[in-house]
């Protein structure tokens, strides 16, 4: 079966520290896809990366940063000088590509990231 | 571009009562499926489409019903309403390959 858990339901810090999500997934399938998406207080999804089972490279986008480590099937996503705006809930997300899994998107349950100023 | 469209925003039902949640895409996507939000659940997958004509069920289908009648649109049904479908329901779609969901804005439902 396939599970993604997101442990911290909630973290609090205070704006220009930083931060890190944690997302610990279980597949057994060797061929997947990581995501994680953004929701802020306004409700929508935001995609912001994507990463497949074959490239465990880091990857960085401005103050975001995504560590993604087979060995203990994680997938971190670190804030660096965290501002108020990235308050939100975030997800991090599986999906497998066999089809008799219909390509579903499985989430975790979300981390509410709260940065007061 | 519009995307993926949601209608309603907002909807407050009796129990027992039917209602359609509206869902289309202008993006030509094949791949479309709807999720319900409910709090430390994260997103759960109620039913999916991977083309006209072709629908199947995911994890929580129970009490909806889908079609998939064209490619842009994919409505969900609630048949008879019951307070444990009170949710966030999202609608998204996807393009062939790898791509990433795109996500309506969302509809809240309430149901009393």
């Amino acid at each position: 079966a396939q599970k993604v858990t997101q442990a911290q339901t909630e973290i609090s810090v205070v704006e220009k520290e930083d931060v890190t999500l944690d997302c610990v997934y279980e597949t057994r399938d060797t061929t997947y896809y990581l995501f994680w998406y953004k929701q802020p207080p306004s409700g929508e999804l935001v995609f912001l990366i994507r990463r497949n089972s074959f490239d465990e490279q880091n990857e960085i986008s401005g103050r975001y940063s995504w560590n993604f480590q087979k060995s203990t099937s994680s997938f971190n996503f670190t804030i660096t000088a965290s501002q108020v705006v990235d308050s939100a809930v975030y997800f991090c997300a599986l999906r497998i590509l066999p089809m008799e899994y219909g390509n579903k998107l499985v989430f975790g349950a979300g981390t509410i990231l709260r940065v007061k100023s | 571009n519009a995307g993926v469209t949601q209608t309603p925003k907002f909807q407050v039902l009796k129990t027992g009562q039917s209602m359609t949640l509206q869902c289309a895409q202008d993006m030509n996507h094949e791949y479309m499926s709807w999720y319900r939000q409910d709090p430390g659940m994260g997103l759960r997958l109620i039913h999916y489409s991977v083309g006209a004509g072709i629908t199947d069920q995911g994890e929580v289908p129970n009490g909806y019903n889908v079609s998939r009648s064209t490619t842009e649109d994919f409505p969900l049904r609630l048949l008879s309403a019951a307070p444990s479908q009170t949710s966030v329901y999202f609608c998204a779609s996807r393009g062939a390959g790898s791509g990433e969901l795109f996500f309506g804005e969302g509809s809240r439902l309430t149901v009393l």
